[in-house]
């Protein structure tokens, strides 16, 4: 049962310290997103790649936020330096290339404190 | 992609129909109704997606009007683990585009 899988499960850090949150889409999947969940805004989405392109980063703060594909089994999103407000849990999600379906993962429960 | 609403939040009783509504009167000919449901504590996990006819799963049901402009998912034995919220999307399919959740519906099902 194929399944997209993000490390880490849990992360609380301080204001200012580097936060790397890891994903590994469904082997074959040609597009990831990374969304943001909080309380106040929903589910957001913050960046999305095809075939390792980022197409869409809009919804990141660029100050902050960078996020990349090393290759094609790996996505990462980084914030340096974290802030009180980056607080949320973030879902990474891979689809393939003509399809509908998104596949979401766990989820990474990031506190910034 | 078309702006859906949905009721806030809805009540059910375990082994009954749960007929969740979406109203989406702007909809265009070529954007389809997507379901997805956000169980507490996990990621989003699509259910159903139609154009115009109705569909059937073995998740759920999805009854769109004629005219499109709303559509309901049906859950026909909801159990307690259906609790969940559930969001109704409406976009272009095979578009590889991101999502666009709104708030969903918040759906309680009661022993």
């Amino acid at each position: 049962d194929a399944r997209v899988t993000q490390t880490p499960r849990h992360k609380v850090t301080e204001m200012g310290q580097e936060v790397t949150m890891r994903c590994q889409p469904i082997l074959g999947h040609n597009t990831v997103f990374w969304y943001r969940q909080t309380m106040m805004q929903g589910l957001e989405l913050l960046a999305y790649f095809r075939n390792r392109a980022p197409l869409d980063d809009s919804g990141m703060p660029k100050d902050r936020f960078s996020a990349e594909m090393p290759d094609a089994t790996l996505a990462t999103l980084k914030i340096q330096p974290s802030e009180p407000r980056d607080s949320a849990v973030y879902f990474c999600a891979s689809g393939p290339m003509i399809g509908e379906t998104q596949y979401f993962g766990p989820g990474t429960r990031l506190l910034v404190l | 992609d078309a702006k859906t609403t949905q009721p806030t939040s809805m009540d059910c009783a375990e082994g009954r129909a749960a007929n969740l509504p979406c109203n989406h009167s702007t909809i265009s000919g070529n954007e389809y109704v997507y379901w997805y449901r956000q169980i507490h504590s996990q990621g989003p996990q699509y259910i159903i997606h139609g154009l115009k006819n109705n569909e059937t799963n073995e998740m759920a049901s999805l009854i769109i009007t004629e005219d499109r402009k709303s559509s309901t998912l049906i859950l026909p034995h909801a159990t307690l683990r259906d609790t969940a919220v559930y969001y109704c999307i409406v976009r272009v399919s095979n578009s590889g585009y991101a999502l666009n959740f709104g708030k969903g519906t918040s759906l309680l099902v009661t022993p």
